[in-house]
């Protein structure tokens, strides 16, 4: 059975400091890894994801994750972050074409000014 | 840009009652899916639905939960009698493909069992 864990529930970080969200996976199979980001009275977007190639991804507001199979990790990071970036992060994980996810827990990061 | 769409927001009821949860898919969508959120705890699977008929389903979507889409456009979320338990916000989402992985989701229904 697939598993994703995010260790941290609040991250509270100042304004343009850097900042790391965890997650980690456990499958047997070959995965797709998300991350997806819900800001407040919002719906769940998708931020970024890794189905092959580059095992480091990019989004288009500066966040960027790794994925690292021998560590079973999906980390999400961004070198300095905004008040904007404040919202709820999920780490997601899917058997390839079945599309459902399993979500972990999420994080809140919380940015202050 | 083309979105999913969810109503009601907010729903309140009473235990024992029935609620249908409605959700309208991006329109190209042709693989659609609920989830719900307990306060505090994860996002999970309820159930998947293609070609007018469940693809998959989680342990949670018991007899008590239905799903239908009566017509072009809706997909909708049936709980017939509704317990304590079922207090969670309820995300509907849809896909054109199954190979991404990448689910839209709309922007969620609450519903609180009393």
């Amino acid at each position: 059975a697939q598993s994703v864990t995010q260790l941290d529930s609040q991250v509270p970080v100042f304004e343009e400091a850097p900042v790391e969200l965890r997650c980690n996976y456990s499958s047997s199979v070959s995965v797709y890894l998300f991350w997806y980001v819900q800001y407040p009275n919002q719906g769940l977007q998708l931020l970024l994801k890794y189905l092959s190639g580059s095992t480091l991804v990019e989004s288009i507001n500066g966040f960027e994750a790794e994925f690292n199979k021998s560590q079973t990790s999906f980390h999400l990071r961004k070198p300095s972050v905004h008040i904007s970036d404040t919202a709820e992060y999920f780490c997601a994980v899917s058997r390839g074409s079945q599309g459902n996810l399993i979500f972990g827990k999420g994080t809140k990061l919380s940015v202050k000014p | 840009e083309p979105e999913v769409t969810q109503t009601p927001s907010h729903q309140v009821t009473q235990m024992g009652q029935e609620v249908i949860l409605r959700c309208v898919p991006i329109s190209n969508h042709l693989y659609f899916y609920w989830y719900r959120q307990i306060l505090g705890q994860k996002v999970e699977f309820l159930v998947s639905f293609y070609n007018n008929e469940i693809s998959e389903k989680s342990e949670i979507f018991d007899d008590q939960f239905s799903v239908e889409r009566p017509d072009g456009s809706n997909f909708t979320l049936k709980i017939r009698s509704t317990k304590l338990e079922d207090s969670a916000m309820y995300f509907c989402a849809s896909t054109s493909s199954r190979a991404t992985g990448e689910l839209f989701f709309g922007e969620g229904s609450r519903l609180t069992v009393l």
